[in-house]
């Protein structure tokens, strides 16, 4: 059975940095990419970038690049979120979620999701 | 990169049918398309896709209730039988030039 576990919540100062988790299990995890979508309090679902875990290739949103860092140990089948420093407005819930296929392409999409990481930054 | 626009609520009555719609940009117009539900402090589940020539892929479990077409540049999830546990969240998602676009998202509301 596929599954993909995210790490717990997290509240943290602004300025403070951040590594979150996501797992994923019964697939083989190098062969598919892995992505990351943010949705803020109320709104909508916002992708964020995507690694492919067996050469640790990584897309970016342009909207988020440069203010996050994603990567992977494929050697524990984990995809990580990081931030070097913690703004307010990061406060949001953060989804992994295995693509369905190892190319990037139209008609291409998010398979199975984790359960969220609530990410909360206040001081 | 595409759009794609949603109506931000939808709803019908106990035991009806309704009918979602996703549509792409003129210039994305032949696109495929993923169908997301999302409950409250949820995380997305995959539906199905949509194709352009109305071949879809449902996702595990998925009741026969729901069903994707196509129309054009409109993709669309219907759901027959309208049952409580659908109300919910519904995005679509595709994926062009380097990005993968989400809709804004139709809020579903059983009556």
């Amino acid at each position: 059975e596929v599954q993909v576990d995210q790490s717990g919540a997290e509240v943290k100062k602004p300025g403070e940095s951040l590594k979150i988790s996501c797992q994923g299990s019964g697939y083989s995890f190098t062969r598919y990419w892995i992505g990351w979508v943010r949705q803020m309090p109320g709104k909508g679902l916002e992708w964020m970038g995507v690694i492919y875990p067996g050469d640790s290739d990584v897309r970016y949103n342009p909207s988020f690049q440069g203010h996050v860092t994603i990567s992977a140990d494929k050697s524990i089948s984990t995809a990580y979120l990081q931030w070097s420093s913690l703004e307010d407005s990061d406060s949001a819930m953060y989804y992994c979620a295995r693509w369905s296929s190892s190319t990037l392409a139209p008609g291409k999409y998010f398979d199975y999701w984790g359960q969220g990481t609530l990410v909360i930054v206040s001081s | 990169q595409p759009v794609l626009t949603q109506s931000p609520s939808a709803s019908a009555s106990l035991g009806a049918s309704v009918k979602l719609t996703c549509t792409l940009d003129g210039g994305h117009n032949n696109y495929a398309i993923a169908w997301y539900k999302q409950l409250p402090h949820k995380g997305p589940r995959y539906m199905m896709k949509v194709d352009f020539d109305d071949n879809h892929a449902t996702g595990d479990g998925i009741p026969d209730r729901f069903s994707g077409s196509s129309s054009g540049a409109e993709r669309y999830l219907t759901i027959s039988s309208l049952q409580s546990e659908d109300e919910g969240d519904y995005y679509c998602q595709t994926w062009g030039s380097g990005d993968v676009v989400f809709g804004g998202g139709t809020k579903v509301t059983v009556l």
